[in-house]
């Protein structure tokens, strides 16, 4: 069965710290690794990792994907309390599905 | 530039009614999905549909649960004879075709008393 799991679960941090958030994957045939950040409403999209080894980046927000073993992280830097979040990975295969794993709920503390 | 609408915003039905919920995705956008979420869990993929076609409803219960993306109009999910564990929030996302990133629309919290 197709799998998508985040670590950790929560984390809390001080403005300013860094943080790194992890998604492992096992599915069928992968086509695409997604980010998403989730605050009260709608889950906003942030990137799309397709090939291994290519950063992704946006201002503070970087992501990677390693293909060969099945995971990719998310990190940003100089982390602000409107970081404060659940990010959410989701993966696409050759099943039509996107797959979401439970998230990673983030608070950063001013 | 409208992004994905639902509504309505919050629906409480009692145990027994029928819930129907409503989605408008992007303009111009074919591919419709319906997830579910729990409090503190992600996002539980129900179907995936496109015009007029149900593409892949296997997360959805056979029972009670059904979906439609007619031609001209919203997608719907309606679930019939609602039960206090169908309480959720349920997202609805489009896409331009498979594989895009999906955009979300702010969701319809449904509770059931």
């Amino acid at each position: 069965e197709d799998k998508v799991v985040q670590s950790p679960l929560s984390l809390v941090v001080h403005e300013g710290d860094t943080v790194t958030l992890n998604c492992s994957y096992e599915v069928t045939n992968f086509r695409s690794l997604l980010w998403y950040k989730q605050e009260k409403k709608a889950p906003t999209f942030l990137f799309m990792l397709t090939s291994s080894g290519i950063e992704k980046k946006s201002g503070r927000l970087s992501s990677i994907l390693d293909k060969k073993e099945l995971f990719s992280i998310l990190n940003i830097t100089a982390t602000q309390t409107g970081d404060s979040a659940v990010y959410l990975c989701a993966v696409t295969s050759g099943t039509y599905k996107y797959i979401f794993g439970t998230g990673t709920r983030l608070k950063v503390l001013a | 530039n409208a992004g994905v609408m639902q509504n309505p915003r919050h629906l409480v039905r009692r145990r027994g009614q029928e819930a129907r919920l409503r989605c408008s995705p992007v303009k111009g956008h074919s591919h419709v999905y319906w997830y579910r979420q729990l409090p503190e869990e992600g996002l539980k993929f129900m179907v995936y549909l496109q015009k007029e076609n149900i593409i892949d409803e296997s997360g959805m219960p056979k029972e009670r649960f059904s979906a439609e993306f007619p031609k001209e109009g919203p997608s719907i999910l309606r679930i019939q004879q609602v039960v206090r564990g169908d309480s959720a929030a349920y997202f609805c996302a489009s896409s331009l075709d498979w594989g895009s990133p999906l955009h979300f629309g702010n969701g319809t919290r449904l509770t059931v008393t």
